[in-house]
């Protein structure tokens, strides 16, 4: 098992462009999540989901999109990129709720900056 | 919303030494876990233990162990016979909440 994958590992953006953020897990997790972590910082949620078709904000969602078309993916979509966009971004997944006995499996982060 | 603290951005141990790294938090369900996760320089995140507050029993990981307050909404993680691969950032856990995490060093 590749557990979740992420692409790309580093994106340099400037004002104002959009990309698209790729996560992938193939544990037939229910559960997936969007966190960005800042410089020397915890992690934040940006966006989760619960399964496919089923997506809710998180703390910080403001500038960010998500969707859940199948399991497997769930992808982050930046619109309109902005400076303070500037963060390392983790895609986790596990098969309950966080809180709920589970564990979460982290991709490896991607790294972005918007200039 | 459940909230994470831990108030020690730095901390440092001697090999071989005994560690302890903060945490409190806050919640309003009446069941949930704990997670203790390690972010090393490579960044990749690993779960270190977990406790359920339902249960009494502090959990334990080999060389980790919690200290689970659930009075004192206190979850602290004690490291014994500190390694050098064990120098990382450290950061507790709740349901879908972190702290800002504390960097541990470890000095040979």
């Amino acid at each position: 098992n590749a557990g979740v994958t992420q692409t790309p590992k580093f994106r340099i953006l400037k004002i104002g462009q959009s990309m698209t953020l790729q996560c992938t897990q193939d544990m037939n997790h229910n559960y997936m999540y969007w966190y960005r972590q800042d410089p020397g910082m915890g992690l934040k949620l940006i966006y989760y989901s619960v399964g496919a078709g089923i997506t809710d904000k998180g703390e910080v969602p403001n500038g960010y999109n998500v969707s859940r078309s199948t399991t497997e993916d769930f992808p982050l979509r930046l619109e309109l990129a902005a400076p303070s966009q500037t963060s390392v971004y983790f895609c986790a997944s596990s098969y309950l709720r966080s809180g709920g006995a589970d564990e979460q499996f982290f991709g490896p982060g991607t790294r972005l900056t918007v200039l | 919303a459940q909230t994470v603290t831990q108030s020690q951005p730095e901390m440092s141990v001697q090999e071989a030494e005994t560690v302890t790294l903060s945490c409190t938090y806050d919640t309003s369900e009446s069941d949930y876990y704990l997670f203790w996760y390690k972010q090393p320089p490579s960044r990749q995140m690993i779960l270190v233990i977990r406790q359920e507050a339902y249960k009494q029993q502090n959990a334990t990981e080999n060389r980790f162990s919690v200290n689970f307050q659930k009075a004192a909404k206190s979850f602290s993680l004690k490291i014994s016979d500190s390694q050098l691969g064990d120098a990382a950032m450290y950061f507790c856990a709740g349901d879908m909440r972190f702290g800002a995490g504390t960097r541990l060093t470890v000095k040979p």
